[in-house]
């Protein structure tokens, strides 16, 4: 069993819906990553949380650390959305990563 | 301030060559980390780097893999004799002193062995 499990693994949605990304880990962690990839490209950090609630633009980040969960969501989703969104767990000196999920924006 | 900046973008190696990764880390960042993307999976660990010292490398695998932090200059992975399997993005990683949790990542390297 991966250390890390994110939910759904493929997500398809028509611009301006409101997504939601799930993320539950079964170890102690310090902080939670949630990471972007496009296709090809490289890796951009959204969020870094330890406790509470974070938000950046459309972007809204969750972790309830008694649950071991963690959820990002994207309102008034659009295509440029479209990518594959990672979440990571820091535990101890490394990253544990979640095998991500595909998101796919259509117009 | 340019990030982390990680070259090549892409790397073409034949069967038994060396590939050379190299990484720079951002200005004031002296801890590196190394990860693997293989076709289709997620990003593993490799190695954890400070100046001059391997920290953790649990994550490399035991043979033809090194990796290296200098005083001066980059951050190297050295993947000797590469194998088809070798094929994957290899990302590199760094954070301040005494805050790995704040590590930002480079663009990553295509390496593809023919």
């Amino acid at each position: 069993k991966n250390e890390v499990e994110q939910s759904p693994q493929n997500l398809t949605a028509q611009e301006g819906e409101f997504i939601t990304i799930n993320c539950s880990y079964s170890v102690g962690i310090s902080a939670l990553h949630w990471l972007q990839q496009h296709p090809g490209g490289g890796i951009v950090s959204l969020f870094m949380l330890s406790s509470g609630k974070k938000k950046h633009g459309r972007l809204i980040a969750t972790i309830n650390i008694q649950e071991k969960h963690s959820s990002l969501h994207i309102t008034a989703s659009h295509p440029r959305d479209s990518a594959v969104y990672i979440c990571a767990i820091y535990n101890t000196d490394k990253l544990i990563f979640g095998t991500g999920t595909r998101l796919q924006v259509f117009p | 301030n340019a990030g982390v900046m990680q070259n090549p973008r892409h790397l073409v190696r034949r069967r038994g060559q060396e590939a050379r990764l190299r990484c720079s880390p951002m200005k004031g960042h002296s801890h590196v980390y190394w990860y693997r993307q293989l076709p289709e999976e997620g990003l593993k660990f490799m190695v954890y780097l400070q100046k001059e010292n391997i920290i953790d490398e649990s994550g490399m695998p035991k043979e033809r893999f090194s990796a290296e932090f200098p005083k001066e200059g980059p951050s190297i992975l050295r993947i000797q004799q590469v194998v088809r399997g070798d094929s994957a993005a290899y990302f590199c990683a760094s954070s301040p002193p005494g805050t790995p949790e704040l590590a930002l990542f480079g663009q990553g390297t295509r390496l593809t062995v023919v």
